[in-house]
């Protein structure tokens, strides 16, 4: 258990409200994620953070904001949901050091999102 | 970027059946991960694994880097394997993961 966790876990909304998702993490790491995921494509990287107030753009990133002000907490927000957006979002952290094949990943239990 | 593809799409064992999944990838990695999303939806590490052998319990899996491909090995399958096995590809130091599509496994009784 990576010490993940994910809120809320169920969310529908309605096109052009702003949402919030909550990534915490109990065992300090300094590297987090979050990804999509979506039938016929896996998982698709969105946003992710090295460190707190460090972050940067992954394959899907438009239409989505992310913010990282404590170790703990990465947030995710969809500044005007849009259909397009409903999802399960999986939030990961890396156990290790951040040297290149050293980043094994862990993932919480997602949050299923419906745009209505 | 690197694509990654995953084969087959799609498997129907028998209880007690081997079988051997398929991850190609098509430029070098730092290293390769294997999944298995459960029927509830949640993502549970198998390997962490760029090169060699590994073997935990039913499960194994081999990397060949050099020619860019990652097998997964179920052998004497349960019901308890059903769910999605992902492959994933680690490009970078930031620890960025390209994942395949998935090959969806149902192990029937």
């Amino acid at each position: 258990d990576a010490g993940i966790t994910q809120s809320p876990r169920h969310k529908v909304t309605e096109t052009g409200t702003p949402v919030t998702l909550r990534c915490h993490q109990t065992e300090n790491h300094r590297y987090m994620y979050w990804y999509r995921q979506d039938p016929g494509h896996g998982l698709r990287l969105i946003h992710y953070s090295y460190g707190v107030k460090d972050t940067d753009k992954g394959e899907v990133s438009d239409g989505y904001s992310v913010s990282r002000s404590k170790t703990e907490d990465f947030l995710l927000t969809l500044e005007s949901a849009t259909s397009s957006q409903t999802s399960v979002y999986f939030c990961a952290i890396s156990s290790t050091s951040g040297r290149a094949g050293d980043n094994e990943q862990f993932f919480g239990p997602g949050t299923r999102l419906t745009v209505l | 970027g690197i694509q990654v593809e995953q084969s087959p799409p799609d498997l129907i064992l028998q209880e007690g059946a081997n079988s051997t999944l398929r991850c190609n990838f098509s430029d070098s990695v730092n290293n390769l991960q294997w999944f298995h999303q459960n029927p509830w939806g949640q993502l549970i590490n198998l390997f962490y694994i760029p090169s060699g052998t590994k073997q935990n319990g039913r499960l194994s899996a081999t990397t060949v880097a050099t020619e860019r491909y990652s097998l997964l090995y179920i052998s004497s399958s349960q019901t308890t394997d059903s769910g999605v096995y992902f492959c994933a590809a680690e490009t970078d130091s930031w620890g960025k993961l390209q994942f395949g599509a998935g090959t969806q496994v149902v192990v029937t009784p």
